[in-house]
């Protein structure tokens, strides 16, 4: 069975802190991908990875970077916390055939909730 | 870019129930999978299915790629069907907002 595990279930940070949230894939995947989730929102991509220090922006990296210096390690980053970055953090992984346009199935972490206070 | 909308947003279903979410996509997608969200806030993957129909118990999925739409059915629903049920798409896993659904005993 895949595993994709990320560090905290909970976390309560400072406005100003820099924050690391880390993910970890157990299948070899190629790619691992960055979301938050808020209410009435759905899912939104924030960063994704193919491939070891390759990354793409999702739709929302504005204040966020990504650090993939493992295959199976995938690390989201807010350099200075902000309360707007209180959210529900989750990471996922898929495997990569030929291409980008080619994927197989996302599997999900647990999922981290913030709180910047 | 790709716009993925769900429908209904909510849904309250009696036991036993069967019921149909639906996932209709702005463009064509090269992929699409079925999630479930628990209570607890994780994903579950129920299917990936770019095209055709596929079944898992009472679940089951049809995606129409030429028509840029999938189908989630839900037969016999108990409680713990209860939930937020995504549908995400393209090599981005662009997702839709969910539909909520809540099975009541």
């Amino acid at each position: 069975d895949v595993k994709v595990t990320q560090s905290s279930r909970y976390l309560v940070k400072r406005t100003g802190e820099k924050v690391f949230l880390e993910c970890v894939q157990d299948m070899d995947h190629e790619n691992m991908f960055w979301y938050r989730q808020d209410p009435g929102l759905g899912l939104r991509l924030i960063y994704f990875s193919y491939d070891v220090k390759m990354k793409e922006k999702g739709d929302i990296p504005e204040g966020y970077s990504v650090s993939r210096e493992k295959k199976e390690r995938f690390s989201l980053i807010l350099e200075s916390a902000s309360t707007n970055q209180t959210s529900m953090y989750l990471c996922a992984s898929s495997l990569l055939t030929s291409g980008r346009a080619i994927l197989y199935e996302q599997y999900f972490g647990p999922g981290t909730r913030l709180t910047v206070t | 870019g790709i716009q993925v909308e769900q429908s209904p947003p909510d849904l309250i279903l009696q036991e036993g129930a069967n019921s149909t979410l639906r996932c209709n996509f702005s463009d064509s997608v090269n992929n699409l999978q079925w999630f479930h969200q628990n209570p607890w806030g994780q994903l579950i993957n129920l299917f990936y299915i770019p095209s055709g129909t596929k079944q898992n118990g009472r679940l089951s999925a049809t995606t129409v790629a030429t028509e840029r739409y999938s189908l989630l059915y839900i037969s016999s629903s108990q409680t713990t069907d209860s939930g937020v049920y995504f549908c995400a798409g393209t090599y981005k896993y662009i997702f839709g907002t969910g539909t909520r659904l809540k099975v009541l005993a």
